[in-house]
């Protein structure tokens, strides 16, 4: 099955301890990307890749890193969190997205406390 | 920039009401269109897309969307909508910027279903 998976799907954490949120694609797409959504503000686009070792920033990049070292994976790290970034996170791939759209993943909700 | 805005926020009908969503765009080109519906707890669903031709097009679930230019709209609607339509549904346009394809996305609509 086509799909794109995110682990964890919950997650709470404290203030500052590093975390990585993992995602997967099986369709062998160019484009990932992770938003974070939030009450009133819709989807934000935090960092995008148009493929592997090729990633930029998005919208609201602060606070977040990301790596493409493999085309399938996508990982969304974020160094020392702070509580604003409790959010929910979603993963997405496609093969341009501004033509085809995202295929997402099922999220990641993220406390930090 | 491309952007998208859902003016309403909530949303509710009876179940077997007709719906129609609204979803204004700006974007300097011709754009791409989408509707997605997210259900609670799930991730985003593709409905349907627009990139070019016939301006009325149809989705799964029911649903059609009709590209008005003039309006600058892409509206979504549903002649009888059903309780499980309960969800959020978020328009967006895809563009290529300088920076590679991007879809921006709205704020959102929540969708209450009375039965």
């Amino acid at each position: 099955e086509a799909q794109v998976t995110q682990n964890p799907r919950y997650l709470i954490t404290v203030t500052g301890k590093k975390l990585t949120v993992t995602c997967s694609q099986n369709m062998n797409h160019e484009y990932m990307s992770w938003y974070r959504q939030d009450p009133g503000l819709g989807l934000r686009q935090i960092y995008y890749s148009m493929n592997v070792e090729v990633t930029d920033k998005g919208d609201v990049p602060e606070g977040y890193k990301v790596s493409r070292k493999e085309k399938r994976n996508f990982p969304l790290i974020l160094e020392s969190p702070s509580p604003n970034q409790t959010s929910l996170y979603f993963c997405a791939s496609s093969r341009q997205p501004s033509n085809y759209g995202y295929t997402f993943g099922s999220g990641t909700r993220l406390t930090v406390v | 920039a491309q952007s998208v805005t859902q003016p309403d926020i909530h949303i509710t009908v009876s179940e077997g009401a007709s719906l129609e969503l609204r979803c204004n765009y700006s974007y300097g080109a011709t754009p791409y269109l989408f509707w997605y519906v997210q259900s609670p707890g799930q991730g985003l669903q593709l409905l349907l897309k627009y990139f070019s031709g016939d301006t009325l097009v149809q989705g799964i679930k029911g649903f059609e969307a009709e590209f008005k230019r003039s309006q600058s709209s892409f509206n979504l609607r549903k002649p009888s909508v059903h309780w499980s339509d309960a969800a959020e549904y978020f328009c967006a346009v895809g563009a290529v910027t300088g920076g590679g394809n991007k879809l921006t996305f709205g704020t959102g609509t929540q969708l209450k279903v009375e039965l």
